[in-house]
Parts: structure tokens; sequence; C-alpha cells
């Protein structure tokens, strides 16, 4: 059983450029959420999906983040126009039931 | 205040003694809590869950729930030097996880 898997591990890009990213659930698992991580403080929720449905989004999630789940398997996170305080850790978290949630690696993003 | 509120710290526990480690909520709709080890520079790892009031033991370690106080805790008995990273505590209403801060935990040999 492999766990979560995010590509890439790390991003480094300009300001105002577009990143994606991939997440790679656990197979079995129909739960996906993306979390973001800033150097000292806790993972915060961007957004969750149920299959392939979006079903919450938190207001972290600026109209330049956009995720996607299609066929209800891997996930996307797209920022676009990327700014310096977009720089932090991009977790994905999957999970079967509405309970534990197991992290991937994440994707560390740095915007210079 | 903080949905979840946790001592930074940094924690430091000699080798062999017992860490412990709290976390207080503030949503009294939060039905499941989890304890998260995350080293540095690593993601979150689970590893413990607790649902109902009273203790949760999982080798070395012990979860505590108080919903009435809003409070949860960790004990890891027997320290390793292996056990110093950050915990994360974590409150789920519906589905998304709330976390804390984090407490730094540091075992000293």
């Amino acid at each position: 059983d492999t766990g979560v898997s995010q590509d890439p591990r790390h991003k480094i890009t300009k300001r105002g450029q577009n990143v994606t990213f991939r997440c790679d659930p656990i197979s079995e698992h129909n739960r996906l959420y993306w979390y973001r991580q800033t150097l000292g403080q806790g993972p915060e929720f961007l957004t969750y999906f149920q299959n392939e449905a979006q079903l919450e989004k938190s207001r972290l999630l600026s109209d330049r983040f956009s995720a996607e789940r299609p066929k209800g398997s891997f996930s996307t996170l797209e920022i676009q126009r990327t700014e310096q305080g977009d720089s932090a850790m991009y977790l994905c978290a999957s999970s079967y039931t509405a309970s534990e949630q197991y992290f991937g690696p994440g994707t560390r993003l740095t915007v210079t | 205040q903080k949905e979840v509120e946790q001592n930074s710290g940094p924690l430091s526990v000699p080798e062999g003694a017992i860490a412990s480690l709290n976390c207080t909520y503030s949503d009294r709709g939060s039905q499941s809590f989890f304890w998260y080890r995350q080293y540095s520079g690593k993601s979150p790892e689970l590893i413990m869950s607790i649902y109902s009031n009273g203790d949760k033991e999982d080798g070395r370690f012990t979860a505590q729930l108080n919903k009435a106080s809003q409070y949860v805790s960790l004990l890891i008995r027997d320290s390793q030097p292996s056990d110093s990273a950050t915990y994360l505590c974590a409150a789920q209403g519906a589905q998304k996880l709330v976390f804390g801060q984090g407490t730094r935990l540091t075992i000293n040999p």
C-alpha cells in the first residue's frame, strides 16, 4: 500500500508565474484535502473533495487558487500569478471516512 | 482566540521521562481529535486519534480527551531522542482539521 504522493516536492518560481501541484491519494480513499503550512504554524485548511466534488473551500483560497479532482482520483492545485506570500509548504491529505487523514510529503513552494 | 491552542514550547524532557503535551480547543462541535508528529522539513505523521472522553493508549503513547473542559493531551512514556519533533494537535468538526501551532519537543540524552 503506497501512501499519499505529491509532485513536485520542491518548486521555485518567480513572482507572477503560474504553478501547478499534483496529489495522488491512497488508492481506496475517496476524500482528499489540501492544506498550507508556513514556518512555525500548523497546517491551514484550503479545500476538500469527496470523490470528484469540491465540497468546501477556505476563505484562504483566493480567486488565484483553483483545485480540481477529475474522476475522483488525483487532484491538482493551481496558483496563478504567484506572490511572495504564497511561499509555503502545500500539503495534501486523504482519508477513507470522515476521520483519520494521512498526509503526503508536501510540495515546498518558494516564490522569488 | 485561536480555535486550537498549544504551548509552542520548546519543551525539554530528559530521556526516559514522560513528556506531557497539552491542547485546548474552542469549538464544542468538534468530535474527533488527532495528534500528529512532524519532524523538521517533513510532513505531519498521524500518531494518535481519540473520539470519546477518557484515555486511549497505543504503545508508549496515551491520548486523553476531556470534552467538558475542551482539553486534549498526549503523554509519551519512556521518551527517546527520536521523539524529538513538533507535535501538532488537531480538532475535526465536519471534514476539515483545525490545527494548533504545534509544540516543539526536545528529548535530552
